[in-house]
């Protein structure tokens, strides 16, 4: 079966400081890859996604930056965190013509 | 631009009575519909989904029903329980290869015993 890691579940920055968080998916291949935020009582922010290795869509202009580096790898990386940055930030993967399947997210605070 | 957002932000019910969630979207060329729960902390869980060619699909003790003239999705659930008490969200994509699921902004559900 699919498994989708995210990793680490929280993390505390000061503002400045670059960022890397990490999604893996097992059990599939190349997956659609997805990189969600959303903040304190939100909605889902699509940031950034991937249709296949080194192909990136990003939907908000904005501090962040993504990479696909494997075809079941998906980095969300910033090289100076604002404080605006603090979020929930969820990591999704779907086949084609199916639901997303999420990770269980990284809170992110910026201090 | 073009969204899916939720008629209200919140909901609240009794235990036991039935619940029903709304949605409105305005991307005409959507065809995939898919409502979400998300409890505190935890990231969204698929509850069940329906694509364009349909007006209605069942689960358990969820129908979700579309109604594409007036682009309007909605999540019904049965016998409402504690355990029910969410935020949920729908989301909309077209139904073809490498578009994303966009998301509308939620309706977080009480449910009081």
């Amino acid at each position: 079966s699919q498994t989708i890691h995210q990793w680490p579940a929280t993390l505390v920055q000061p503002v400045g400081s670059p960022l890397s968080l990490e999604c893996t998916v097992e059990g599939t291949s190349n997956p659609n890859l997805y990189w969600y935020r959303q903040a304190a009582g939100r909605g889902l922010q699509l940031l950034f996604y991937s249709v296949g290795i080194g192909q990136i869509s990003s939907e908000v202009p904005q501090n962040l930056s993504a990479s696909r580096p494997q075809d079941r790898q998906f980095i969300l990386s910033s090289k100076k965190l604002l404080l605006s940055d603090s979020g929930f930030y969820l990591c999704a993967w779907t086949p084609d013509r199916a639901e997303a399947f999420f990770g269980q997210g990284t809170r992110l605070t910026v201090v | 631009g073009e969204n899916v957002g939720l008629h209200l932000p919140t909901l609240s019910v009794q235990e036991g009575d039935n619940s029903i969630i709304n949605c409105a979207y305005s991307n005409s060329a959507s065809d995939y519909f898919i409502w979400y729960k998300q409890e505190s902390g935890k990231g969204p869980q698929f509850i069940i989904d329906i694509r364009s060619n349909m007006d209605k699909r069942q689960g358990q003790r969820v129908t979700v029903l579309l109604n594409k003239t007036v682009k309007h999705l909605s999540l019904q659930i049965a016998a409402t329980q504690p355990g029910d008490s969410a935020v949920y969200f729908c989301a909309e994509k077209r139904d073809q290869a490498g578009t994303a699921l966009i998301f509308g902004k939620g309706t977080t559900l009480s449910v009081s015993s």
